[in-house]
């Protein structure tokens, strides 16, 4: 199947810092990514959908100025954590959706990459 | 508004005999339903995916599951566990209307004693 990969996989950084996280598509067009944020033990939650070379549509209750979303081009999004604390912590995971006709949706072309585990000291 | 319950936060199971995770969901349209697995500290892998097709769904590693509309179920069943199962499984929802967002479950965790 299609590779998504994240980058990087692990990042433990000061409180106060910025940390950009690399999602790119490898093998494959990628109109749409998402990005979700996994907390221990729970379940995916949707932050944000990049479309490429438009603003990211964030979910209620997300800042988009804490989490700045860029998707410049067909193969890559970055998330950025601006100035991370401790309760930013934690596993985010992306994923993409490849080209298809009809909407990449409806036939479950979408990828994940290995998510990325950030710790804020 | 589309939603999914899974029934069994934790199931445990011995190697060798079956496994049954519960899903149900609810959709305003006709859904496009999956199951996915996730190991420690890893991404999601597709295990199956319903997209109005075959309701008995055929997945990788011996997987399988059923669309039930009556039931609004998707359970995932595998007639005989191994030890590389155990990991987290989520099933997801994506609405056949305007809306392409996926809905995910609590997630499962499958557990396999030896």
């Amino acid at each position: 199947g299609a590779v998504v990969s994240q980058h990087p996989s692990r990042v433990i950084c000061k409180s106060g810092t910025s940390v950009k996280i690399e999602c790119r598509s490898l093998d494959f067009q990628a109109t749409t990514m998402f990005w979700y944020r996994q907390f221990p033990k729970q379940s995916l939650m949707l932050m944000a959908t990049s479309n490429e070379g438009s603003k990211a549509t964030y979910e209620q209750g997300v800042e988009k100025d804490k989490f700045l979303i860029n998707h410049a081009s067909l193969t890559l999004s970055t998330l950025t954590v601006t100035s991370a604390h401790p309760e930013d912590s934690s596993f985010y995971i992306c994923s993409a959706g490849r080209l298809a006709y009809g909407g990449y949706a409806n036939t479950g072309e979408l990828f994940f990459g290995e998510g990325s585990r950030l710790t804020v000291l | 508004a589309q939603s999914v319950t899974q029934l069994d936060s934790h199931v445990s199971v011995s190697e060798g005999t079956p496994v049954l995770l519960r899903c149900n969901y609810s959709s305003s349209y006709s859904p496009s339903l999956f199951w996915y697995v996730q190991h420690p500290n890893k991404g999601l892998q597709l295990l199956l995916k319903y997209t109005s097709a075959a309701t008995l769904v055929k997945g990788i590693n011996g997987f399988e599951a059923e669309f039930k509309k009556s039931e609004t179920s998707f359970h995932l069943t595998k007639p005989s566990a191994h030890m590389s199962d155990a990991a987290e499984y989520f099933c997801v929802v994506i609405d056949g209307g305007s809306n392409y967002k996926l809905t995910f479950g609590k997630g499962t965790l499958l557990t396999v004693n030896p």
